[in-house]
């Protein structure tokens, strides 16, 4: 495996389910991310990891949490979801330090909730 | 005012011409300053980054810094159907110790054959 994975590629859930989203890279990189896409929007960043540590949240329903177990693994656990928060879930990495090269994204998730 | 802005599109251009893609943003501390193309259902794919005033090529890309007019723009040359996608721009938002892009929404680029 090359890059970042994300699983599942696509997740159907009800509201009241609770599921997770899996991200894994394989750059060694120091710093991982989540951000959701919704049509017509930006990117939102929702979640940022630096070692292992949480160093941002932004402002993110807390039927969102995230775990970050290691440098190479973040997880998106999410529970009593609402219609609205339906969109693409996109995990992305970089290293920290050289910050100037940007992010590596993963496929994403492409959530649902009905 | 949005942090990062550009013009959603549609832009369409024929086969062979220049796409000319722009994007203005806020902060004028902004370092690094980035050109991912995001085909559609897929995950965006960094294809240039500037962080000095000026010109950058590669390829047929070209990245153009103006940071007195806080403006960064993206040349397409001999455009080609397969460059039909959402081109966001994203800019480093100077968040401390992390880096923390913030995106445009993207524009959305049309190549006729």
């Amino acid at each position: 495996e090359t890059g970042v994975t994300q699983t599942p590629r696509h997740l159907v859930m009800g509201m009241t389910n609770k599921k997770s989203l899996k991200c894994e890279q394989h750059l060694g990189h120091n710093a991982m991310y989540w951000y959701k896409q919704s049509a017509k929007k930006p990117l939102e960043l929702m979640f940022v990891y630096s070692l292992e540590e949480r160093v941002e949240n932004n402002s993110v329903p807390s039927r969102f949490s995230p775990e970050c177990p290691n440098s190479s693994h973040l997880f998106l656990h999410l529970h009593t979801l609402q219609p609205e928060d339906s969109a693409l879930y996109l995990c992305a990495s970089s290293q920290e330090i050289q910050g100037a090269y940007g992010y590596t994204f993963g496929s994403g998730t492409r959530l649902t909730v009905v | 005012q949005k942090e990062v802005e550009q013009n959603s599109g549609p832009l369409s251009v024929p086969e062979g011409a220049i796409a000319s893609l722009n994007c203005t943003y806020s902060d004028r501390g902004s370092q690094s300053f980035f050109w991912y193309r995001q085909y559609s259902g897929k995950s965006p794919e960094l294809i240039m980054f500037i962080y000095s005033n000026g010109d950058k090529e590669d390829g047929r890309f070209t990245a153009q810094l103006n940071k007195a007019s806080q403006y960064v723009s993206l040349l397409i040359r001999d455009s080609q159907p397969s460059d039909s996608a959402t081109y966001l721009c994203a800019v480093n938002g100077n968040g401390g110790a992390t880096n923390k892009l913030i995106f445009g929404t993207g524009t959305l680029l049309a190549v006729q054959p």
